[in-house]
């Protein structure tokens, strides 16, 4: 079955940076893509950006641009995101997500809690 | 890119029906057939319950249903259940590869 393993949870200072993983199984990972969604405390999700795993172009929403970072590993079926110049508005759990057709989420991450304080 | 928008909150009994709404613009909910929904138990991750509007994937109830007229989706659960109390976000393509959720509904089976 399709399974999304994503990293530990990770405290970081504001200005710093974090790198968030998530391997995949159970599935030809270079034939879907893997988006990254965010949700801070109480709040409603984000779409932040997406990475064709098998050329590796990418695709981030306008409001994460220049901030985030998405790459992939073939070899060892993972996704990573990255984001830069944290600050507090950034504590969030980060999801990485499998579409099916038709710009859908199908399968899930289990979620990695960033918590950016000083 | 603004955030679709839904109620914050709706309720409804065991047994009744609930519909969220999702309204959106011209550019995303208005001009794709892509609207998806998702269910949210707290601490969970989300769970895809409708996609393209109106299509279940398999394994989700029949009591769940969308539609969409012009710039507003609608989810509609029948036979409120308690399990289906939850937080339900609509998500829309707005073009360019892009996705665009809503705000999010709480929902409360009283």
């Amino acid at each position: 079955q399709v399974q999304l393993v994503q990293s530990g949870a990770e405290v970081k200072k504001p200005g710093a940076s974090v790198k968030v993983s998530c391997q995949a199984s159970g599935y030809t990972f270079t034939s879907y893509a893997i988006y990254w969604v965010r949700q801070a405390p109480g709040q409603r999700l984000e779409w932040m950006g997406w990475i064709n795993t098998d050329d590796g172009n990418t695709i981030y929403s306008p409001r994460f641009q220049g901030r985030v970072t998405i790459t992939r590993d073939t070899s060892a079926t993972t996704a990573y995101m990255d984001l830069s110049s944290l600050t507090s508005e950034d504590t969030a759990v980060y999801y990485c997500s499998r579409p099916g057709g038709g710009w859908r989420l199908d399968d899930w991450g289990q979620g990695t809690l960033v918590t950016v304080s000083s | 890119q603004s955030a679709l928008t839904q109620p914050a909150s709706v309720s409804g009994s065991p047994g009744q029906s609930i519909t969220i709404s999702c309204t959106g613009t011209s550019s995303d909910v208005g001009r794709y057939n892509f609207v998806s929904w998702y269910q949210q138990h707290p601490g969970k991750a989300p769970k895809l319950m409708i996609y393209e509007g109106s299509k279940r994937p398999s394994g989700v109830s029949n009591r769940f249903s969308g539609s969409k007229s012009g710039n507003t989706a609608s989810l509609t659960i029948s036979g409120l259940q308690a399990e289906d109390e939850a937080d339900y976000y609509c998500c829309s393509y707005a073009g360019s590869s892009t996705l665009v959720f809503g705000g999010g509904t709480k929902l409360t089976v009283l």
